[in-house]
């Protein structure tokens, strides 16, 4: 079955830049959403089709998708965005979530 | 405004029976393709299960062929049937919507938790 694996953990100053990669197997050929999830809430889309943001998503948030590594960005990292990542795409018709990425914000 | 409303978890004994439902409001089910996304405590989400609007329906392995996804339009509320419940199905299911039919989810519910337990 298909796997999106992602680093457990990020940190990042308040102001920098935190990168969270997502790998899988020509996964550039894929589409590929974000999603973040604070604690005790539910997930919220915060990139789509690789590097759209919906409505409403900061313009900090950005990313990027090519041959096996998708890339979500975040710049000038705020405190609220402290919280879990999770990428995903599709193969075959299913669903496949990512591994999860903790950013903690320094 | 979209919504989506799970309800239906609760403790259920090991091989046993339930089924969710997720009330949807400010849109209809039956033009957008919906998904049942787990998530076991302390653990990342799992996709479950996918209904096109065209009905045609998908499975993750770990439920395929104890789980069954379907649609009431007249009450605009999809279900998940579980059966066969297993200790590791334990997890707050999530209830999400991909409104353009562009496979990322837009809009998600709130969660109901599931416990099995023997």
């Amino acid at each position: 079955s298909y796997e999106l694996t992602q680093t457990p953990s990020v940190s990042a100053s308040a102001g920098q830049t935190a990168s969270i990669t997502c790998s899988g197997d020509k996964l550039g050929d894929k589409y590929v959403s974000w999603y973040q999830q604070r604690p005790g809430q539910s997930p919220v889309l915060v990139i789509h089709h690789d590097s759209k943001r919906p409505s409403g998503i900061p313009e900090r948030f950005s990313g990027s998708n090519s041959v096996n590594t998708a890339t979500l960005t975040i710049s000038g990292t705020q405190a609220m965005d402290e919280a879990d990542y999770y990428c995903q795409a599709w193969d075959s018709s299913t669903g496949v979530f990512g591994t999860g990425t903790k950013v903690i914000v320094l | 405004e979209v919504q989506l409303v799970e309800s239906g978890g609760g403790l259920v004994q090991t091989g046993g029976s339930l089924r969710l439902s997720c009330v949807a409001s400010g849109f209809t089910v039956s033009s957008s393709y919906m998904s049942w996304v787990r998530q076991a405590p302390g653990k990342g989400l799992e996709w479950v299960s996918i209904i096109y609007s065209g009905n045609n329906t998908y499975y993750a392995d770990s439920v395929k062929g104890r789980f069954t996804i379907s649609r009431d339009n007249s009450k605009n509320t999809v279900y998940l049937q579980m059966k066969s419940l297993r200790a590791e199905d334990t997890a707050v299911y999530y209830c999400a919507r991909d409104g353009a039919a562009e496979f990322h989810f837009d809009s998600w519910g709130q969660g109901t938790l599931v416990t099995v337990s023997s």
